[in-house]
């Protein structure tokens, strides 16, 4: 599976659009784009996910760029309680038959 | 999506014993995978728990130290033996309900090593 990049920590304000960026420049044309986020003393849960169209669902809106290198996940109104670390996972052929990799994710504050 | 029970939530135990965690699914599922996560770090693949036969384990991880079992499609253990403070970690159980299903993970078993 490709590696990821995002950055290590963001802030965001509450009330605010928050837009967490990952990179994911080897990327084939099999490979989806999932996104996990793991709130304090809790498992992973699942936010979205993509193969090159732009997927919005009742948590949040995923832009993926048109060569796939890069994609973008949209809280569009950040609360409080989405202060989480979010993960963007490259995942062959819609998953596969294997566990995903998790890397360090982003550490997004939303500040009150 | 599929609920997922963890028992027991946490422990603390003694170095040298051995601990096992269940892992309870409310629906069949496909595949099911164990999980580790150490103290300020990110989650960590243990093994994939295959119903009827052994698990996959991943490099760095072996059988002797985290024996899994998978009896059927809703159930699977995973014991840590010989505990060491260095076991001292979250342990996840992680379900896929089918190909087309994205994984889900339970809350994890917060264990702590004396």
């Amino acid at each position: 599976d490709a590696k990821t990049t995002q950055p290590p920590s963001m802030d965001c304000a509450e009330g605010r659009a928050a837009n967490l960026p990952c990179n994911h420049s080897t990327i084939s044309g099999n490979e989806y784009v999932y996104w996990y986020r793991q709130i304090h003393s809790q498992g992973p849960q699942y936010i979205i996910h993509g193969l090159k169209n732009n997927e919005t669902n009742e948590m949040a809106s995923l832009i993926i760029t048109e060569d796939r290198k890069s994609s973008t996940l949209i809280l569009p109104h950040a609360t409080l309680r989405d202060t989480a670390v979010y993960y963007c996972i490259v995942v062959y052929s819609g998953g596969g038959a294997d566990g995903l990799t998790f890397g360090k994710g982003t550490h997004l504050i939303i500040q009150p | 999506s599929a609920v997922i029970s963890q028992k027991p939530s946490r422990d603390i135990c003694q170095r040298g014993t051995s601990l096992t965690i269940q892992c309870q699914v409310d629906s069949q599922v496909t595949m099911m995978f164990w999980y580790r996560q150490q103290p300020g770090q990110s989650l960590t693949l243990i093994a994939t728990a295959n119903q009827g036969s052994e698990a996959t384990y991943e490099s760095g991880f072996v059988i002797d130290k985290f024996p899994i079992s998978r009896p059927n499609l809703t159930f699977s253990t995973l014991t840590v033996s010989n505990m060491s403070p260095e076991d001292s970690s979250i342990y996840l159980c992680s379900v896929r309900s089918n190909l087309d299903q994205p994984q889900h993970f339970g809350d994890g078993t917060r264990l702590s090593i004396l």
